[in-house]
C-alpha cells in the first residue's frame, strides 16, 4: 500500500518555464512533508518542507503547496533552470515514524 | 557534501553471498537510517538506530540486519544474497530523529 505516490514518473519543462511536480499522499496521520532532490551518482538532498499547519512555503524559486483536504502537495519551480533535472522525491512525516518518501519524478529542463 | 559518507561506492558479488555495507553519520548526528532504492522503486525504509540502540524497523528482510557502534558509525549487513537485492542502499543522519535526514551517496550493489 503506496502511501505516498508521485503519480508522475517524468516531466519535461523549457528552460525559463515552471515546473509543477505533484505528490499524493493517503494517510491523514502525516504532518510534515519533504522534497528531497537527487542527481545520478548521488544521495537525495534535502529541498524543502512544509508542515500541516501551513498550507504554502517558499524559499526563492521553489514553492511548496499543501492542500490537506485534498491529501495533495505540490512543488513549483520558477523559473526553472537546466540545473534543476534531476528526481524529486516526495516524502511524508508522522510524529516519530519513519519518513515515507514516493517513487520520484524525473525533471527534465530543457535549454 | 551531506558530511555522511559511505563506503564501498560500488559492490558486486555473486548470490549467496554475504556483505556489510558501512556508514559514518554526520559530526554530531545520533540516528542513521538505511534504506534500500530498486529499480524505479521509491526509498524504502529499513531501520533505523539512534544512539547505538534500535528505533524502528521497516521492510527490513530477515537476512538483512543492521547496527549502530558506539562511534555511531552503523553497518548494513546483507546476507544470503538474491538477485533482486540488487540496489542503491542510502544511509542517513539527523541529529536526534525527526524530518530532515541527510544522505550520503549510497552504495550500489549487484548481485551476479
Amino acid at each position: 500500500d503506496q502511501q505516498v505516490k508521485q503519480n508522475s514518473p517524468s516531466l519535461s519543462v523549457q528552460e525559463g518555464r515552471i515546473s509543477i511536480l505533484n505528490c499524493d499522499y493517503t494517510n491523514s496521520m502525516f504532518d510534515y512533508f519533504l522534497w528531497y532532490k537527487k542527481y545520478p551518482a548521488e544521495g537525495p538532498t534535502f529541498l524543502i518542507s512544509i508542515s500541516s499547519i501551513k498550507d504554502k512555503n517558499e524559499d526563492g524559486r521553489f514553492t511548496v503547496f499543501l492542500n490537506k483536504s485534498a491529501k495533495h502537495l505540490s512543488l513549483h519551480i520558477v523559473p526553472s533552470q537546466p540545473g534543476d533535472s534531476a528526481v524529486y522525491f516526495c516524502a511524508a512525516f508522522a510524529g516519530n515514524t519513519p519518513l515515507v518518501f514516493g517513487k520520484g519524478t524525473r525533471l527534465s529542463v530543457i535549454a | 557534501d551531506s558530511g555522511v559518507t559511505q563506503t564501498p561506492k560500488h559492490l558486486i558479488t555473486a548470490t549467496g553471498q554475504r556483505v556489510t555495507l558501512r556508514c559514518s553519520p554526520r559530526s554530531g548526528d545520533l540516528s542513521v537510517y538505511w534504506y534500500q532504492q530498486s529499480l524505479d522503486q521509491g526509498l524504502q525504509f529499513l531501520i533505523q538506530y539512534y544512539n547505538g540502540e534500535e528505533r524502528a524497523k521497516g521492510n527490513i528482510l530477515e537476512r538483512f540486519s543492521a547496527q549502530q557502534f558506539p562511534d555511531l558509525h552503523s553497518e548494513l549487513n546483507l546476507s544470503s544474497l538474491e538477485l533482486g537485492d540488487s540496489a542503491l542502499y542510502f544511509c542517513a543522519s539527523n541529529e536526534r530523529g525527526g524530518e530532515t535526514q541527510y544522505f550520503g551517496p549510497g552504495t550500489r550493489l549487484l548481485v551476479l
